[in-house]
């Protein structure tokens, strides 16, 4: 079946340093979301896109749709404490249903 | 008040229960889900319902089932619990118009099988 492969796995940076992280496929994918999960809590949609190229921003966060359809990048520019948690992408397949990538956590040091 | 609520949030049990999880919604959305999430294995579908006695099963449907009695509840029970199957359990839904697959999340309910 169609796998999304999700890195980093985990990042350490320091606060005000910029954020990079990417989903990849060998699959096409006709829409890719990212989602964020603070701890104890169940995920937050923070940024669907629909249109290969497309980019699109939510504050601090900016996210791409490869043009290839197989890949999508999320950056978190300025971090600050609040951004610490797990990220998600998740892309929507030929037989209409949802992945989920293993999730990229990023910490922030003092 | 939170859109989507699961119950209970933390629940320890012994292998061989019955669990049941509950999830409601206020959303309005006709579509529900069950995923299990583990360390380091993200999000995985269990159940999915697209509307109310519609059930269709996910990626790992085994050892579970689930029930749609009405649109805004969907349940999810483990017959003989196993240790295995701890993990953490999330509850999303989502609307049936274009955005389908924006799904909205639940707290999550944490179960133990010991």
């Amino acid at each position: 079946g169609q796998q999304l492969n999700q890195s980093p796995q985990s990042m350490f940076i320091q606060e005000g340093e910029d954020v990079s992280m990417n989903c990849t496929s060998s699959s096409i994918f006709n829409t890719w979301l990212w989602y964020k999960q603070d701890p104890g809590e169940g995920p937050v949609l923070l940024i669907a896109l629909y249109k290969a190229g497309e980019l699109t921003s939510n504050g601090r966060l900016t996210a791409q749709f490869g043009i290839t359809r197989k890949d999508s990048f999320l950056n978190i520019s300025a971090s600050i404490p609040s951004d610490v948690g797990i990220y998600f992408c998740a892309g929507l397949g030929r037989d209409d249903k949802i992945i989920f990538g293993k999730g990229t956590r990023l910490h922030i040091l003092p | 008040d939170a859109d989507v609520t699961q119950t209970p949030r933390n629940r320890i049990t012994k292998t061989g229960k019955r669990i049941m999880l509950e999830c409601s919604q206020t959303k309005g959305h006709d579509r529900m889900y069950w995923y299990r999430q583990d360390p380091g294995l993200g999000l995985r579908l269990i159940y999915y319902s697209f509307d109310v006695k519609d059930i269709n099963k996910g990626e790992i449907s085994d050892g579970y089932s689930v029930s749609r009695q009405a649109q805004a509840k969907f349940s999810l029970s483990l017959e003989s619990a196993i240790p295995n199957q701890t993990a953490l359990y999330f509850c999303a839904t989502s609307e049936r118009g274009p955005f389908y697959n924006e799904q909205f999340f639940g707290p999550g309910t944490r179960l133990t099988v010991l």
